[in-house]
């Protein structure tokens, strides 16, 4: 079974400038996660989807970040415009609906200069 | 809210000896626990979940944890440690049952391995 994919792997930006990152999660899971940790933090989560609805975005910084899965498939996460204080990993989870199991993809390590 | 405190951000211990990770929690309603690990340039990936079913859990690496209500713990443990097992490792928790809601992660704990 094919595990969560993300791209990229890394990523330098200047501040000011826009990302973006991509997460295919694993086939026939309903539930996507971002997640974002900060060097020496445990992961926060960001956002999470069911399917192609969100479900909590209590933590996303909505003046400049913002996520979407359409389909309810892959997903990508946006961040415009960079701060300083972004650099971080940004990981992507799934899980299969119902299920209190969550499996991480490999980030991206993005750093803002 | 629900919270998670990992008691050492480093944890040095020799090859062969007892392993032994805090994690206390804060939860308003009975929690669901998990602990995950995280090897360099790597994703998480699960070492055991408490799911409200028996207090002692076991996982994958020979690595297990005991939740204790009445400390609010959630303590991991492995008899005899070896280098593979140096890592980071987050305790989490979930107050939701319904589903895989979102985790909250404790600021993590640097396994060392001394030969």
């Amino acid at each position: 079974e094919a595990g969560v994919a993300q791209s990229p792997r890394y990523k330098i930006i200047e501040k000011r400038q826009s990302v973006a990152f991509w997460c295919n999660p694993i086939s026939g899971h309903a539930t996507l996660y971002w997640y974002q940790q900060i060097l020496g933090q445990g992961p926060k989560l960001l956002i999470q989807f069911q399917n192609n609805g969100v479900v909590d975005d209590s933590q996303l910084p909505k003046d400049r970040f913002s996520a979407e899965r359409l389909k309810g498939v892959d997903s990508t996460l946006k961040i415009q415009p960079a701060k300083l204080e972004d650099s971080a990993v940004y990981l992507c989870a799934s899980s299969p609906m119902g299920q209190l199991m969550a499996f991480f993809g490999q980030g991206t390590r993005l750093t803002v200069v | 809210a629900q919270s998670v405190t990992q008691l050492g951000s480093h944890v040095s211990v020799s090859e062969g000896a007892l392993v032994l990770l805090r994690c206390n929690y804060s939860s308003s309603v009975p929690p669901y626990l998990f602990w995950y690990v995280q090897y360099p340039n790597q994703g998480l990936q699960l070492l055991l979940k408490y799911t409200s079913a028996a207090t002692l859990v076991k996982g994958i690496n020979g690595f297990e944890a005991e939740f204790k209500k009445s400390e609010t713990s959630f303590h991991l443990t492995k008899p005899s440690a070896h280098m593979s097992d140096a890592a980071e490792y987050f305790c989490a928790v979930s107050e939701s049952g319904g589903g895989a809601d979102g985790l909250t992660f404790g600021k993590g704990t640097h396994l060392i391995i001394q030969p």
